[in-house]
This record gives structure tokens, sequence and C-alpha cells, in this order.
């Protein structure tokens, strides 16, 4: 079974600063995984996925999330946060193919504040 | 290309009241989920249709929600009687299949229930 981890509710970062949402997940066969972003009062937009290949993945707005199998991790990174990125942003897994189990799983979230 | 549309965007009922959520699909795309998302949670899946059928309903409380997919377009997800515990964000997404492929989500309706 799939499930998504996501270490801390809550993320501040000052206006600048790099900016870290940490992110493991556990599967029985390689995932897909994928972060989205939440911003209030509105549904998620992807940011980024892995499927295969390079596992340092760019996506929008700068952020970027690299797979580590060895780790079971999926953490997302921006050099250096801007007052935009303050929202909520959940890591998901699925199991790629036609199968029952080809439903994406969320993690919790992690809500992402800015500091001036 | 428009985006997933859902409506009415804000609900507010008594509970033991009925309530209807609408979602039109990404044009093309064959796969629709309706996800339930309680505040300070992930969302959850409720329900996937690929094209007018049933994929997944295993997390659907079926003694009190129903969804149809009216011609594999679009969408309607009914929850009767409301409960309390019902108050939450429902959010529609499309994907042109599934299997992994990537989702698009709707703006969400956001249920209260008094």
């Amino acid at each position: 079974a799939q499930s998504v981890t996501q270490l801390g509710s809550h993320v501040s970062v000052s206006e600048g600063a790099l900016v870290l949402l940490r992110c493991n997940y556990s599967s029985s066969v390689p995932p897909y995984l994928f972060w989205y972003v939440q911003y209030p009062n509105q549904g998620l937009q992807l940011l980024l996925k892995y499927t295969t290949g390079a596992t340092l993945v760019k996506g929008i707005n700068g952020f970027e999330a690299e797979f580590k199998k060895s780790e079971t991790s999926f953490h997302l990174t921006k050099p250096s946060a801007h007052m935009s990125d303050a929202a909520e942003y959940f890591c998901a897994v699925t199991e790629p193919g036609y199968s029952s189990a080809s439903k994406i799983i969320f993690g919790s979230g992690t809500r992402l504040s800015i500091r001036p | 290309e428009a985006g997933v549309a859902q409506s009415p965007r804000y609900k507010i009922i008594e509970k033991r009241q009925s309530v209807a959520f609408w979602c039109n699909p990404i044009s093309g795309h064959a796969t629709l989920y309706w996800y339930q998302q309680i505040l300070g949670q992930g969302p959850k899946l409720l329900i996937q249709f690929q094209n007018n059928g049933v994929v997944d309903d295993s997390q659907l409380p079926k003694d009190r929600f129903s969804a149809e997919r009216l011609k594999g377009v679009d969408s309607t997800l009914k929850i009767q009687p409301a409960k309390l515990e019902d108050s939450a964000v429902y959010l529609c997404a499309s994907s042109r299949d599934r299997g992994g492929e990537t989702q698009y989500f709707g703006p969400g309706t956001r249920l209260l229930v008094l």
C-alpha cells in the first residue's frame, strides 16, 4: 500500500532564504511522485512530477525536487523564497499502470509561510 | 484550454439537508475524480470515473454520498442527508487517462454544514 509522509505541517522561512519541504513515501513498486501547491480558496496546481529518468526534477516557479530511492524521499526545494510562495504544499504518490492502485495518495500538506 | 469547472463555489446547508455539486472536466479527459479535503488535511479520493464507469469508490460513504458521470463528461456528486462532518472542500479533478497521469484540479466547492 502506498503512503506519503510530509514532515512539518508548517514551515516558515525568510524571504530570500532556502525553502526545503520534506516528503517521504512508501510504495511496493517504483512510484510516480508529485508536488502540488494550493493557494487560498483555490484548487491544487501541479508544481512538478517524477515518473522515470532523471531524478532531479525541475518545476514551475523555480522549485525542484530530487527522487532518492535509497531514502524513499522526494523533498521539494527552492533556493530563494519569495513572498508569493506562501501557500499549502502537498506531496503525492501513485503507482503507475492501469490497476486499482493507480490512484494518487496525498500527504497531509505543509503550510509555507514567508517572513519579510 | 479551459480548466476544470465546478459549481457552486460555496454552499451552506443545515444537517440532514441534501446538496449537489457539479463538475465539468477538461475536454477530452477520460478520467474524473472527486476528492474531499477536510480543513488541515490532504485531499482524500472519494470516487474515480473512467469515462462513465466507476473505477474506484472504495472511500465513498455510499449510505449518503452518490455520484454519476453523465455521458462520460460532466459529473455530479450528491450528499443526502448531510452531516456536520461533511463540512469540507470538494475538489473535482480530471486527467487524460489513469495510470499515473497528471491530474488537473478545479477550484473546489466549500461546503459548510450547520
